[in-house]
């Protein structure tokens, strides 16, 4: 099992929805969770983190947090072609510091 | 800017030389992580260091992989005899601790012929 999954994608979601990315994670003490943005070519830009079960909401995204699911989610509302990009799930190990990266999903808004 | 910048941005070298990239982090952060990025995969955690102490490095990191963060402030990481195989994005990141926040810098293009 690899410690975080996410689903590669693409997912493709019309201007103006709501896009929704998954991603579940096998370390059950992780404590902090972050979503990275990466366009191509690009490094990744940090765009939530969320500590506490439940949801977090900035602007247009929102993360959701499942510990006892092992369950971390992140929500765009009224998507735009701008947010084309592969979004990153990182858990923090618990016992160091470092992140761990998922694979990401491509996400593809169409006018 | 304020944000983690490294250089160079790129670097194009032949099977069997030796680089060296360089991170300035974000002013008065103390821990500082070096990933690598292959295309199609997240980052990969190689090493990371608090204040001028690196306190992990990866079990995947090869013995030709060498960083160092000699005064707290920028760090430097060494690849010798490159390989085709270190062709990557290296990546830096820098936090000031507490929630972990880490924020990357833009990277450096290794492409090894």
């Amino acid at each position: 099992q690899k410690e975080v999954e996410q689903n590669s994608g693409p997912l493709s979601v019309p201007e103006g929805a709501i896009a929704s990315l998954n991603c579940t994670y096998s370390d059950r003490v992780s404590q902090s969770f972050f979503w990275y943005r990466q366009y191509s070519g690009k490094s990744p830009e940090l765009i939530m983190s969320i500590y506490s079960n439940g949801d977090k909401e900035d602007g247009r995204f929102t993360a959701q947090l499942n510990k006892a699911s092992q369950y971390v989610s992140l929500l765009i509302r009224d998507s735009q072609p701008s947010d084309s990009a592969t979004y990153l799930c990182a858990p923090r190990s618990y016992n160091t510091d470092k992140l761990i990266f998922g694979t990401g999903t491509r996400l593809q808004v169409f006018p | 800017d304020t944000g983690v910048s490294q250089d160079p941005r790129h670097k194009i070298t032949k099977r069997g030389q030796n680089v060296t990239f360089r991170c300035d982090p974000i002013s008065e952060h103390n821990r500082l992580y070096w990933y690598r990025q292959t295309l199609g995969q997240g980052p990969e955690f190689l090493t990371y260091f608090q204040n001028e102490a690196q306190l992990e490095k990866s079990r995947l990191l090869s013995d030709r992989f060498s960083a160092e963060r000699p005064k707290g402030s920028f760090s430097t990481l060494e690849i010798q005899r490159t390989e085709q195989g270190d062709s990557a994005m290296y990546l830096c990141a820098s936090t000031s601790g507490g929630n972990n926040e880490q924020f990357f810098g833009p990277g450096t293009r290794l492409t090894v012929l």
